[in-house]
């Protein structure tokens, strides 16, 4: 299988710390998105990279939160100084820049927990 | 701006009955819009999409959606629900030509009833 891969897949840390997650995209795929999912909302987006640039991320959190693509391939996503409200699945998505549209393919995503 | 509303956060249907997950979208340019599935602890998977093109699309799983400029909707639907068919439902638009954010509605949780 060659879909989008996160890793890990839980991670429990205590507040204060700071956390570090992982997306592999699709290999072909040119565009990598970062969105948020707290329990009982939808997606909700937070970053986009097209090849190694990272084209928006006004609608990062607070400046706790960063994102690389260094390579235009994977991408990590920190969060500094965890909150509890940090808690959250953090789901990574991979597109194929078209003429038209794109199509966002998930990963299973990473759960957050914060203590 | 664009925005969707997903009406009604809970649909329950019996076996065999026929599925309707409702979807109204607000953009201010030409939208596409996406339907995803969502199983417990799992990423999202794309259903179907409307890119301009015909209008009534079909997905996998027996799901099909219709977009209605008229009504700004995208709804959901499936003749005959399965038992595997108990997920979240998500909606999404995104403006015409870029793709580069996608806008989630707050998702329909479907249950079938044995």
């Amino acid at each position: 299988d060659t879909g989008v891969s996160q890793d890990p897949r839980h991670k429990i840390t205590k507040r204060g710390q700071n956390v570090t997650f992982r997306c592999d995209p699709i290999s072909e795929h040119n565009r990598l998105y970062w969105y948020r999912q707290t329990l009982g909302q939808g997606p909700e987006f937070l970053t986009y990279f097209q090849n190694e640039a990272q084209l928006e991320k006004s609608r990062l959190l607070s400046d706790r939160f960063s994102a690389e693509r260094p390579k235009g391939s994977f991408s990590t996503l920190e969060i500094q100084r965890t909150e509890q409200g940090d808690s959250a699945m953090y789901l990574c998505a991979s597109s194929l820049r078209t003429v038209s549209t794109d199509t966002q393919y998930f990963g299973p995503g990473t759960r957050l927990t914060v203590l | 701006a664009q925005s969707v509303t997903q009406l009604g956060s809970h649909v329950s249907v019996s076996e065999g009955a026929l599925v309707l997950l409702r979807c109204n979208y607000s953009s201010s340019v030409p939208p596409y819009l996406f339907w995803y599935v969502q199983y417990p602890n799992q990423g999202l998977q794309l259903l179907l999409k409307y890119t301009s093109a015909a209008t009534l699309v079909k997905g996998i799983n027996g799901f099909e959606a219709e977009f209605k400029k008229s009504e700004t909707s995208f709804h959901l639907t499936k003749p005959s629900a399965h038992m595997s068919d108990a997920a979240e439902y998500f909606c999404a638009v995104t403006p015409y030509g870029t793709g580069n954010q996608f806008y989630f509605g707050t998702g329909t949780s479907l249950t079938v009833i044995p």
